[in-house]
């Protein structure tokens, strides 16, 4: 049971360049979500889903795009990164009705010069 | 104002003191959860309450829903206690309890041997 993976765990851009943060649970959670983390700032919701198929957006979603073509996967797309998105950037995942809270993927730290 | 406010900020500490981290939410809330990041960045789920209090091991999470406030204590705290502890809400009107959070902006805590 590997939990939330996240991939990869650094990445460097050029500004204009796209790439996918990936991330997969083998819990058969509904629920999962990207945030990122900003120094000073509490962790920001970007994108989440509630079940395949599903998606919604988050607090901070302008530059990302998401899907959700099966329960276990939740990419996240950088169509053209802009150094406002480095970040350090979390998946997480939860059953829909639970009092357990939370998996957390171990983080992928992007940055974008 | 954030919608979510934790105190203090920061909070150094002699090993076996007992600490209290404290986090105020101004939104009616469905839950809330405490959050534990490690040195290294990685995040793990602590406690997730909507009533009362909750205890694992020496970690103890209380909540008044009435004064919108919610208490993490560590008692006999030990140099691994050492992390950022997250607050976050989940807003009234979420139907699972367990979407879209808001978080505080953490309290790092260092415990001294």
């Amino acid at each position: 049971n590997a939990g939330v993976t996240q991939t990869p765990k650094f990445q460097v851009l050029k500004t204009g360049q796209s790439m996918t943060l990936q991330c997969a649970q083998d819990m058969n959670h509904e629920y999962m979500s990207w945030y990122r983390q900003d120094p000073g700032m509490g962790l920001r919701l970007i994108h989440y889903s509630v079940g395949a198929g599903i998606t919604d957006q988050g607090e901070v979603p302008n530059g990302y795009n998401v899907s959700r073509s099966t329960t276990e996967d939740f990419p996240l797309r950088l169509l053209s990164a802009a150094p406002s998105q480095t970040s350090v950037y979390f998946c997480a995942s939860s059953y829909r009705r639970t009092s357990n809270g939370y998996t957390f993927g171990s983080g992928t730290r992007l940055t974008v010069v | 104002k954030n919608e979510v406010e934790q105190s203090p900020q920061n909070l150094t500490a002699q090993e076996g003191e007992f600490i209290t981290i404290n986090c105020s939410y101004s939104v009616g809330i469905s839950a809330l959860h405490w959050l534990q990041q490690h040195p290294g960045g990685g995040i793990v789920s602590l406690f997730m309450l909507s009533s009362g209090k909750k205890k694992h091991g020496r970690l103890i999470a209380t909540i008044n829903i009435q004064e919108k406030h919610s208490s993490l204590h560590i008692t006999a705290s030990h140099p691994r206690d050492s992390a950022v502890y997250i607050c976050a809400v989940t807003g009234e009107r979420s139907n699972f309890g367990n979407e879209k959070l808001t978080f505080g902006t953490g309290t790092r805590l260092t415990i001294i041997p």
